[in-house]
């Protein structure tokens, strides 16, 4: 597809399970961030990454939070034991090159834990 | 730590009328700043940028103003068009890597 496509575009799931949500980006898009949105909050950094270089987790609020970035292209944001206070829309943009913008955004992953 | 804040939670404009967003930023570091525009269910959408070097940006209907020494910028859209009813994110950027976002204004367009 033409956009940044993220799977799945809902989630829920009970308090201490592992989740994993799904981002492809824009084709030939070096950069990958993910974002997320918890509610009446504006967008918060988590991580970044830019082509072979070792990914910025400065925005990763826990070591419950990991993610990798497969081939330079899909990447997975992995949470593991889920807690309530992580539901959130988590959200996924990719631009073209090193510090390119503007980036650009998927519609997002609404994880609701119970 | 708000390094970038719009005060404003909401504004209703008429339409045809100039909607104003205003945005305020505490890092002096920042060097690029954007706006992104929200719908419901839906990722953010690229709107208008502009560069510290500038103190304006026009593209079509909407102009990004951006005041240095005050840390400030705004988006102006004029005339609003009902189409324009949607939550609108400032954002900065340093080095242009990860965004710093505000909370957001939600913007209504009265018929």
């Amino acid at each position: 597809g033409a956009g940044v496509s993220q799977s799945p575009s809902n989630k829920v799931t009970e308090k201490g399970k592992d989740v994993e949500l799904r981002c492809d980006p824009i084709s030939g898009h070096t950069a990958l961030y993910w974002y997320r949105q918890s509610l009446g909050q504006g967008l918060e950094f988590l991580i970044y990454f830019q082509g072979n270089s070792a990914p910025d987790k400065s925005g990763l609020p826990s070591d419950r939070f990991s993610a990798e970035r497969t081939g330079g292209s899909v990447s997975t944001l992995t949470i593991q034991r889920t807690q309530q206070e992580d539901s959130a829309v988590y959200l996924c943009a990719s631009s073209y090159r090193t510090g390119g913008q503007p980036q650009h955004f998927g519609d997002g992953t609404r994880l609701s834990i119970l | 730590d708000q390094q970038v804040k719009q005060n404003s939670p909401s504004l209703s404009v008429q339409e045809g009328r100039i909607s104003i967003l205003n945005c305020d930023y505490t890092n002096s570091m920042f060097d690029y700043f954007l706006w992104y525009k929200k719908y419901p269910a839906e990722g953010p959408t690229f709107l208008i940028s502009i560069s510290s070097i500038k103190d304006k940006n026009e593209d079509g209907r909407f102009t990004v103003f951006l005041n240095k020494s005050a840390k400030h910028l705004s988006l102006h859209i004029v005339p609003s068009q009902p189409g324009d009813s949607a939550v609108y994110f400032c954002a900065a950027t340093f080095g242009n890597e990860k965004l710093t976002f505000g909370t957001g204004t939600r913007l209504t367009i009265i018929p």
